[in-house]
């Protein structure tokens, strides 16, 4: 099983700046990630998949980088919107499919 | 529009049994592979099991294996949980996720409450 371990925990911002969010991978998975959005009380949206493929409707201002074991978010300029707990998610070794767990983006 | 309801999520005494049903619409279902994710309280993200197209293709985390069971019936756009033998720890809400053709998830569910409590 893949494990995907996500940091910081907590990411502290201020809307307009530049958010970096890491995920890595237990072992090589090409670019088979994702990226989910979710805010309280909903449900988890797809922004990223194959590691830099925006999803459907997602906002340029998401991207997303990286290969083998080491995976970056970005936001480029933070909307108050963007302020959500993000989970990177693997589809390289499966069953199971595995997330990682969570970085939270809150308001500084 | 894609929309994915599911339902049946009660609480339930440890050792019982509980069939969750998600409804679906906007998409031609039976051209996707459907899935079950699930997420405790505050907690992060668990996949929890997979359906193929046809219904015939079945997949589980090693958490469930055993005690629960995906079904769809494509006849009527519905997918199928059944969980049997419910511990505390299957306390959680549980989503009805439509699968991408590589391995994502692309359209959740509102998610709907299981709790395990004695």
């Amino acid at each position: 099983e893949i494990v995907l371990t996500q940091s910081p925990a907590t990411l502290s911002l201020s809307p307009g700046e530049r958010a970096t969010l890491s995920c890595r991978a237990s072992q090589s998975m090409s670019s088979y990630l994702a990226w989910y959005q979710q805010k309280p009380g909903q449900a988890p949206r797809l922004l990223i998949y194959d590691a830099s493929n925006r999803a459907t409707g997602i906002p340029a201002r998401f991207s997303g980088s990286g290969s083998g074991t080491d995976f970056t978010l970005t936001i480029s300029s933070l909307e108050p919107e963007d302020f959500a707990v993000y989970y990177c998610q693997q589809r390289s070794n499966w069953p199971p499919y595995t997330f990682g767990q969570g970085t939270k983006l809150e308001i500084k | 529009e894609v929309q994915l309801v599911e339902s049946g999520g009660v609480v339930v005494q440890p050792g019982g049994s509980l069939r969750l049903s998600c409804a679906a619409s906007g998409f031609t279902f039976d051209d996707y592979t459907m899935h079950w994710v699930r997420q405790a309280p505050g907690k992060g993200l668990e996949w929890v099991s997979l359906v193929g197209w046809e219904g015939k293709s079945t997949y589980y985390a090693d958490s469930v294996k055993g005690r629960f069971a995906i079904s769809r019936d494509n006849s009527k756009n519905s997918l199928y949980l059944q969980m049997n033998s419910l511990r505390v720890d299957d306390t959680a809400f549980y989503y009805c996720a439509k699968g991408t053709y590589n391995g994502y998830f692309d359209s959740w569910g509102q998610g709907t409450l299981v709790t395990v409590s004695s």
